[in-house]
């Protein structure tokens, strides 16, 4: 267990739909990513946030959206979804203040299927 | 901007080969580097890490060295086994604003008994 659990492990839905994964990053860590990883393997960045603000954000879609509560879980919200999202998302997390352990720590992710 | 560039895949070995992934990077001022292996139908997991020039990061028999010199990070083992079959990415940390890791593309290995 890294620390960092994301809901639910597998989605199966309809094109159309919307869809919210969750993400409960490592106790201390104030940062959370998200990534989306498809079939061809690579990581694309999709948002960050820090702390509840928005800090970068990369290449994530307008249907997509993403927010960090006060208790540090994030949501990862996904709309009018099309067969091309189909995909594995990722979460980590980290402390930015940590020098010592400036990696992040990975969820198991959300595997999501459109059908 | 900054960069890692992987070797691209997939590497197939047999049992108990030696293995080296290449990795270099392009960045500013001294940044970490990590090595996170990603196992099937699981989540990243931080391999190993160097956090200065000529460090050695090393974790399950793999080692890799901060080569400033050369801008690498050279991913290697000596005896790969069946297990260590895997996606294997590279990855920076610039230490700028954000604590923005920086990912190569990821190298998968496969490893045939």
């Amino acid at each position: 267990d890294s620390g960092v659990t994301q809901t639910p492990k597998h989605l199966i839905t309809a094109t159309g739909q919307r869809v919210t994964l969750r993400c409960s990053p490592r106790s201390g860590d104030l940062s959370v990513y998200w990534y989306q990883q498809s079939l061809d393997q690579g990581l694309q960045f999709l948002i960050q946030y820090y702390n509840g603000e928005e800090r970068a954000k990369g290449n994530i879609l307008e249907r997509f959206s993403a927010q960090q509560f006060p208790d540090l879980h994030s949501e990862l919200n996904l709309s009018s979804l099309e067969l091309g999202d189909s995909a594995l998302y990722f979460c980590a997390s980290s402390n930015p203040l940590d020098r010592m352990n400036d990696g992040y720590t990975f969820g198991s992710g959300t595997r999501l299927t459109v059908v | 901007g900054d960069s890692v560039t992987q070797m691209e895949g997939p590497v197939t070995l047999s049992e108990e080969a030696f293995l080296t992934i290449n990795c270099t990077y392009t960045a500013t001022g001294y940044p970490s580097l990590f090595w996170y292996v990603q196992y099937p139908g699981e989540g990243l997991q931080l391999l190993l890490k160097a956090t200065k020039a000529d460090d050695k990061g090393s974790n399950k028999g793999f080692e890799a060295t901060y080569r400033k010199e050369t801008t690498s990070f050279h991913l290697e083992k000596g005896s790969v086994q069946v297990s260590d079959s895997a996606v294997y990415f590279c990855a920076l940390n610039p230490w700028t604003a954000g604590n923005m890791l920086t990912f190569g593309g990821g190298t998968r290995l496969m490893v045939k008994p």
